[in-house]
């Protein structure tokens, strides 16, 4: 069935790794989206994506980067450059347009160990 | 910049109760307004999308309004349940969405 994967469920970093993140969508949307959120802080936009082979930064983008080589798939990089990367991270997919609705993965706890 | 904010940040409400979960924007220039559920640990789910051309949805026990003008929504949840116990997200599209912070909500039955 239709939908946005993301995995892993659970992931833990060690201090000065990267780590990517996967984010899947067989929903044929162009639009892809990442999220951080964090404890009483709200979602945070990271990165989106309105078509293949260009996206463009958030308001956090600062020790993240993503690609967007396919439609389906647009992975999070979480770099050694993100100093507080403990988060609980989302992936959203829309049609493109302004106004079309967007739906969530079950988002990825990242830990850094 | 876009600011959403959502009042109260918590509620606890006995079952059956129907109660009124606000959100606000500061700039009334959006496409439409969505509001999603998130359970603990998990994703988040829509449950209501307004353009913002409309003044109100519906679905099901839930039912949110959208006053443009004022930068105002509402989600109206009518006679409470204990399954109704959760984080709601109000969020407004710009480009990308822009999110309050939630209201927890608990149902006691």
């Amino acid at each position: 069935d239709g939908g946005i994967t993301q995995s892993p469920k659970y992931l833990f970093r060690k201090e000065g790794q990267n780590v990517t993140l996967s984010c899947e969508q067989n929903l044929n949307h162009d639009a892809m989206y990442w999220y951080r959120q964090d404890p009483g802080q709200g979602l945070r936009l990271i990165y989106y994506s309105q078509i293949v082979n260009d996206f463009q930064k958030g308001d956090i983008a600062e020790g993240y980067s993503v690609s967007r080589e396919k439609k389906e798939s647009f992975p999070l990089t979480v770099t050694s450059a993100q100093k507080n990367p403990t988060a609980f991270y989302l992936c959203a997919s829309s049609v493109a347009g302004a106004y079309t609705e967007a739906f969530f993965g079950q988002g990825t706890r990242l830990t850094v160990v | 910049k876009q600011e959403v904010t959502q009042i109260p940040a918590a509620l606890s409400v006995p079952e059956g109760e129907n109660l009124v979960l606000n959100c606000s924007f500061t700039d009334s220039a959006i496409y439409n307004l969505q509001w999603f559920r998130q359970d603990p640990g998990k994703g988040l789910t829509s449950l209501l999308l307004i353009q913002s051309s409309q003044r109100e949805q519906t679905s099901g026990r839930l039912n949110a309004s959208l006053d443009k003008s004022s930068g105002r929504s509402t989600l109206y949840i009518a006679a409470s349940q204990p399954g109704d116990s959760a984080t709601y997200l109000c969020a407004v599209k710009i480009a990308p969405l822009v999110f309050g912070k939630g209201t927890r909500l608990s149902v006691i039955a």
